[in-house]
């Protein structure tokens, strides 16, 4: 079965700072990948996904993820962060009739 | 639409309590997850419906929880009798369209944070 490793379980970053939230899947095929946010006292909110096609993906809010299958990772990017950014951030993947999430990342933002 | 939507937001019982959680997914959707979401283990599937009709359940972690889905507009979580390591939040999601290889996006209500004294 797939499995989703978020390294990071906190990151501080200054506003104004570029921000990498790291994530690395386990699959034996090319997975679906997904980045979520969950704001504090809210749901999931899908930021971009992966199935197939250009490697970088860019989803809403300034947030960009790249594959990269060599690596089995799928890192999201922003070069600016705002601290309207503070929240937690899910990676997931999705494969074989299963959903799995990582751990999440919590993004706090210090002006 | 208004999105999925959960009740009730918060929830605080006592141990051996019967508790009932309720999701309202997107209208046309037609699968229907529950997630439990906890530190130590994350976020988990519990069960998923497709047309109303429960699909996996080998998340849900034992007997005292039971899910349904009486029509395709609603469907409810319950825990019975309740246990303080039942204390989490609980999202509802849903989907439209196959679920095969998790390609569908999944829609998450807002959540119900349950406490179980």
């Amino acid at each position: 079965a797939q499995s989703v490793t978020q390294p990071d379980i906190h990151i501080t970053v200054s506003e104004g700072a570029s921000l990498e939230l790291r994530c690395n899947y386990s699959y034996g095929a090319t997975p679906y990948l997904f980045w979520y946010v969950q704001s504090p006292g809210q749901g999931l909110q899908l930021l971009l996904k992966y199935f197939s096609g250009d490697t970088l993906v860019q989803g809403i809010k300034g947030f960009e993820a790249e594959f990269k299958r060599s690596q089995s990772s799928f890192n999201l990017r922003k070069p600016s962060v705002h601290w309207s950014d503070a929240a937690e951030y899910f990676c997931a993947v999705g494969a074989d009739n299963d959903m799995r999430f990582g751990a999440g990342t919590r993004l706090t933002v210090k002006p | 639409d208004a999105g999925v939507i959960q009740s009730p937001r918060h929830e605080v019982t006592e141990m051996g309590q019967e508790v009932t959680l309720r999701c309202k997914p997107i209208s046309g959707h037609d699968y229907l997850f529950w997630y439990r979401q906890t530190m130590m283990r994350g976020l988990e599937l519990l069960i998923y419906f497709n047309n109303n009709v429960p699909i996996d359940d080998s998340g849900m972690p034992e007997d005292r929880f039971s899910a349904k889905m009486p029509n395709a507009s609603f469907s409810t979580l319950k825990i019975q009798p309740s246990e303080p390591r039942d204390s989490a939040v609980y999202f509802c999601a849903s989907s439209f369209g196959p679920w095969m290889g998790g390609k569908n996006i999944q829609y998450f209500g807002a959540g119900t944070r349950l406490s179980v004294l």
